[in-house]
């Protein structure tokens, strides 16, 4: 599987938009890149999948160069609720393929 | 659907004791998995199944058992507990994209808080 490497942690205010980048060298041609939303106490939930360009649905947008060596998921105005943990993940469905998630990005958003 | 459903919520054992987590879910999932969660840490993959009758170890199975003998239910157990098992488990399900193995859409239960003195 694909390493992926995200920033520990970001801070934002109330409105802004927030782009968390997440960095994978190593992804395989037929790597899908997934990202994940958890708030504490709760499982994680699933926010946003793509393979290639942009994709958009009604809470984010995921952008992917050409390369496809890394993604940005991108938060337009955020609110206080969209405080959390995001995780990017990358891997290909497939046989027994089950994702695996590492630490995530901590998002704090500021009044 | 009540979705993917995890009993108890919270559990308290003492090192040694045994005790199984319960995990259903009503979405005929064929896939299913446990993880565990540690204060500051991603999930950690447990054990997973692929179908009713099929499992396989994940990323930190040592100390786990887990059987799937319905669709539906996914328990796991804990052999004889461990201060090192406190942690937070998050059991998911999630379906089998046509032709290929697991969707990326994992669905989650609300998880179970474990304290081992």
């Amino acid at each position: 599987l694909a390493k992926t490497t995200q920033p520990i942690s970001m801070d934002s205010y109330e409105g802004q938009e927030v782009n968390i980048t997440c960095s994978h060298n190593n992804i395989a041609t037929n790597d899908y890149i997934t990202w994940y939303q958890q708030f504490p106490s709760q499982g994680p939930r699933f926010i946003i999948q793509g393979y290639k360009t942009k994709v958009t649905n009604e809470v984010a947008s995921l952008f992917i160069p050409a390369d496809r060596k890394s993604s940005t998921l991108s938060l337009p105005r955020v609110s206080l609720s969209d405080t959390a943990v995001y995780y990017c993940l990358v891997g290909v469905p497939g046989g027994s393929y089950i994702p695996t998630f590492g630490r995530g990005t901590s998002l704090i958003v500021h009044p | 659907n009540a979705g993917v459903t995890q009993t108890p919520k919270f559990q308290v054992l003492k090192t040694g004791q045994s005790m199984t987590l319960q995990c259903a879910q009503d979405m005929n999932h064929e896939y299913m998995s446990w993880y565990r969660q540690d204060p500051g840490m991603g999930l950690r993959l447990i054990h997973y199944s692929v179908g009713a009758g099929i499992t396989d170890q994940g990323e930190v199975p040592n100390g786990y058992n887990v059987s799937r003998s319905t669709t539906e239910d996914f328990p796991l157990r804990l052999l004889s507990a461990a201060p090192s098992q406190t942690s937070v488990y998050f059991c998911a399900s999630s379906y089998k994209a046509p032709g290929q193995g697991s969707s990326y859409e994992q669905y989650f239960g609300p998880g179970t808080r474990l304290t081992v003195t």
